[in-house]
């Protein structure tokens, strides 16, 4: 079955660092590209970062500089390093795949986000 | 950035009802564009890529169109269990924006 899951969420105090990892099974971390999404409470979802196939990253510009993206692919796992974490980072963050779509030497998104996960919540206060 | 505006924010409809979400980027993003439902509690489940193509399993009372910068989803017999928040995403390009959201009720 085609899932990821995430892990690592918790409680942290402002200026703290958390680590969240994506667990992949059914499929390839490399041959897609992995997002975070987080939400939140009561809001809307707000894109955070994005691991393309290809090796590069991309962040949002609320969490530049503070959040990294990384990649285990022997243990098929993406993760993200939050460190200067703040009040407006508490959300649940979510973990999705968006698969690859390759054209004419090109490949690049088509698919939209397809699979994700539960989430994992993480809550920054004194 | 390409910012992704969504209206309404809410609405609300009687059962079979035909209901329209649109979505607008602030630059052209070509067709890669997708929406998701959310209902309560739950992530994000999407439901249409490509502006038009439906997800495998979605039902086909769920139909997008647009292309470039205007894009719009509907339903064409709104249903109980359609009742959730409606998003639509730009995946042109990073930063992978999404709309602020509809929320759907039963009237």
């Amino acid at each position: 079955e085609v899932q990821v899951m995430e892990s690592g969420g918790g409680l942290v105090q402002p200026g703290g660092s958390l680590r969240l990892s994506c667990a992949a099974s059914g499929f390839t971390v490399t041959n897609n590209y992995m997002s975070w999404v987080r939400q939140a409470p009561g809001k809307g979802l707000e894109w955070v970062s994005v691991f393309y196939s290809g090796g590069n990253t991309y962040y949002a510009d609320s969490v530049k500089g503070r959040f990294t993206l990384s990649r285990d692919n022997s243990k098929n796992t993406l993760y993200l390093q939050m460190n200067s974490l703040r009040a407006e980072d508490t959300a649940v963050y979510y973990c999705a795949r968006t698969p690859e779509f390759c054209s004419g030497g090109s490949c690049y998104m088509y698919y939209g986000m397809d699979v994700w996960g539960q989430g994992t919540s993480v809550t920054v206060s004194s | 950035d390409i910012q992704m505006t969504q209206s309404p924010s809410s609405l609300s409809a009687s059962v079979g009802a035909r209901v329209t979400i649109t979505c607008r980027a602030s630059q052209g993003i070509s067709n890669l564009l997708a929406w998701y439902q959310q209902k309560p509690g739950k992530g994000p489940k999407l439901l249409i890529y490509a502006a038009s193509t439906l997800q495998s399993g979605i039902p086909s009372r769920f139909s997008g169109s647009g292309s470039g910068t205007d894009f719009t989803l509907t339903i064409s017999s709104l249903q109980p269990e359609d009742v959730a928040t409606y998003y639509c995403q730009n995946y042109y390009t990073a930063p992978l924006t999404f709309g602020g959201g509809t929320k759907v009720e039963i009237k």
